[in-house]
């Protein structure tokens, strides 16, 4: 069955933690998303790549980081820069190029203890 | 700067009245539009698209208008189902490069 698997669904971080979230594709698609959503506001982009070793900044980087050694996988850091951590984390991939919609895996919720 | 914006947070509809989710949007580059629908601690699924070149697009009980002249898109569900209720976010893109998605209005469908 194809799809797109986060882990872990459910993650703690302490103070000055760093934290991976992990994604992973058998879709076989080029490009690869991570998306924050917290309560009350829309999805907003992190990083995004279009291709393996390369990805650009969405909309709120700040204090995340991001590979892309995989075509199947694109894992997120969560660094101790992060200040405000807590949130639901979902990934996505799609086609490049023109990509028809998004599919999502089915996210991870991080909080700080 | 919110880009794409779901204005009514929530809708409550008796079971199958016709459920009408609206989204406005700013930028006019704008060209693909979707709709998701996500339930609590999932994914968002896929439900509808519709490219800047149509006005409507259908499929099955959904349905979707786009106004570009007054940037705003709505979702049309007929008859609406208990099993409907779910957060709906819309979702825009230029060039289908980046997905700007807006807050999200949920839905609770009353049997």
């Amino acid at each position: 069955d194809g799809g797109i698997t986060q882990s872990p669904k459910y993650l703690f971080r302490k103070e000055g933690q760093n934290v991976t979230l992990s994604c992973e594709q058998n879709l076989n698609h080029d490009a690869m998303y991570w998306y924050r959503q917290d309560p009350g506001q829309g999805l907003r982009l992190i990083y995004y790549s279009q291709i393996v070793n390369d990805f650009q900044k969405g909309d709120i980087a700040e204090g995340y980081s991001v590979s892309r050694e995989k075509k199947e996988s694109f894992p997120l850091t969560v660094t101790s820069a992060q200040k405000n951590p807590t949130a639901f984390y979902l990934c996505a991939s799609s086609i490049a190029g023109g990509p028809e919609k998004l599919f999502f895996g089915s996210g991870t919720q991080l909080s700080v203890l | 700067d919110q880009q794409v914006k779901q204005n009514s947070p929530s809708l409550s509809v008796q079971e199958g009245r016709i459920s009408i989710l609206n989204c406005d949007y700013t930028n006019s580059m704008f060209d693909y539009f979707l709709w998701y629908k996500k339930y609590p601690a999932e994914g968002p699924t896929f439900l509808i698209s519709i490219s800047s070149i149509k006005d409507k697009n259908e499929d099955g009980r959904f349905t979707v208008f786009l106004n570009k002249s007054a940037k705003h898109l709505s979702l049309h569900i007929v008859p609406s189902q208990p099993g409907d209720s779910a957060v709906y976010f819309c979702a825009a893109s230029e060039y289908r490069n980046q997905f700007y998605f807006g807050t999200g209005t949920s839905l609770t469908v009353i049997p």
